[in-house]
């Protein structure tokens, strides 16, 4: 299996610009997390989807940024519009049968906002 | 609210030595903990995984403790090698009926010298 895949690795954006981060689970888990991580704040949950659902989203920071699981292979998390403060690494995790059960993450995506 | 803390936040060793990495976490009602390493620019790779009812686990040259009551938990690692140099986190499930949210240290930066 290719792991959970990214894409894309790196994003430089100028405030303001749309960015949308992609996110393909191992294949055959049901759960999928989004984070973020940053020198501050350490690796914080963003979002966490259960068979395509979002089951709690109260890490997300504001309005601004979104997340779908339109099927149980894609996810996208977007932040519309960016600003500097967005710039962080955001991984994308994925498992099977929920957020007990051990977590596999991917490479991740660096953002940037200038 | 669960707070977990590692210390130090870097640690420099010479090859060869034993170490041991500390994690502590403020409430005791947990599910399982468990010890990732992040290497520069890449995801988390899960090491190990403790259950709340186990008190350790092992692999390779790695094991992991875990005193609830005290709410500590350490990473030991023999003999450590240069490739051992990375980032150790420790991630905390708590209990409770469904969906519960991890809390993830700030991480330990290990650098082992040839």
């Amino acid at each position: 299996d290719a792991g959970v895949i990214q894409s894309p690795r790196h994003e430089v954006t100028e405030m303001g610009q749309e960015v949308t981060l992609r996110c393909k689970p191992i294949s055959g888990h049901n759960s999928l997390f989004w984070y973020r991580q940053t020198m501050m704040r350490g690796l914080e949950l963003l979002i966490y989807f259960n068979n395509n659902v979002p089951i709690d989203d109260s890490g997300m920071p504001e309005d601004r940024f979104s997340a779908k699981m339109p099927n149980a292979s894609f996810s996208t998390l977007k932040i519309q519009p960016s600003e500097p403060r967005d710039s962080a690494v955001y991984f994308c995790a994925s498992s099977w049968g929920g957020s007990y059960n051990e977590q596999f993450f991917g490479p991740g995506t660096r953002l940037t906002v200038l | 609210k669960q707070e977990v803390t590692q210390i130090p936040a870097a640690l420099s060793v010479p090859e060869g030595e034993n170490l041991v990495l500390n994690c502590s976490f403020t409430d005791s009602a947990i599910y399982n903990l468990q010890w990732f390493r992040q290497d520069p620019g890449k995801g988390l790779t899960s090491l190990l995984l403790i259950q709340s009812s186990q008190r350790e686990q092992t692999s390779g040259r790695l094991n992991a403790s875990l005193d609830k009551s005290s709410g500590r938990s350490t990473l030991y690692i023999a003999a450590s090698q240069p490739g051992d140099s990375a980032t150790y986190l420790c991630a905390v499930r708590p209990l409770g009926g469904g969906y519960q949210k991890v809390t993830f240290g700030t991480g330990t930066k290990l650098q082992v010298i040839p």
